[in-house]
């Protein structure tokens, strides 16, 4: 049974960073990758980015790619979101989802997600 | 990259048939996929490949994909079904994942 723990809520200022850690268990870590995906207080769904349980490669959204990283630690079967230079507009709950291999339409999308983080950036 | 465009709100009486759209050009072209997310909740798949359930999710809950709009239909709404809904793709061009703009179900 598959189960993605994600740490627990922070409040941050703005300008500093934060680290928001994603565990798994229940199946072989390396097999599929994971996106973070983040969603503030009454808006949709917004995807980060991606990164490879397997190698560690990773691609980011545009929008974030100069504040983002994404790493990975296979000893562990942990994923993490480090998101820095932190803005009012950055509080949300982030969440870690696990994808599948590419499917019957040659797609990839999220079968499992962690329980999300609350991140809260405040003065 | 692609953008997906989604109704704000369905409202529907239990019982009825709620169809929630997902649009964007030649969408038939692409996998798409759906998932509820009930307040306070994570997001739950309830549809994939653009009709496939997986597994624990009702048959009342259906897909179709084709030219420029995807659909996700509930059949027999219930009082439950009342969520919000999203449609998601790979964009292959950027490799990127997008999420459509979400979809609030009311169960009047």
């Amino acid at each position: 049974q598959v189960h993605l723990v994600q740490s627990g809520a922070e409040v941050k200022k703005p300008g500093a960073s934060v680290t928001v850690s994603c565990k798994a268990s229940g199946y072989t870590f390396s097999t599929y990758g994971f996106s973070w995906v983040r969603q503030a207080p009454g808006q949709g769904l917004e995807w980060m980015g991606w990164i490879s349980a397997y190698n560690g490669n990773t691609i980011y959204a545009q929008k974030f790619q100069d504040r983002v990283i994404m790493t990975r630690d296979t000893s562990t079967s942990t994923v993490y979101l480090t998101l820095r230079s932190l803005r009012f507009d950055d509080t949300a709950v982030y969440y870690c989802a696990r994808e599948t291999g590419r499917s019957s339409r040659s797609s990839y999308y999220f079968q499992y997600w962690g329980q999300g983080t609350l991140i809260n950036v405040s003065p | 990259s692609y953008v997906l465009t989604q109704p704000p709100s369905v409202s529907v009486a239990p019982g009825q048939t709620a169809t929630i759209t997902c649009e964007a050009d030649n969408i038939g072209g692409e996998g798409v996929h759906w998932y509820q997310q009930k307040p306070g909740q994570a997001p739950v798949l309830v549809i994939h490949d653009d009709i496939d359930r997986p597994s624990g999710i009702s048959g009342r809950f259906s897909g179709s994909n084709s030219g420029n709009t995807a659909t996700l239909t509930i059949s027999r709404v219930e009082a439950g079904d009342e969520a919000d809904y999203y449609c998601q793709v790979w964009d292959t061009s950027l490799d990127v994942k997008v999420f459509g703009s979400g979809t609030k179900v009311t169960v009047l």
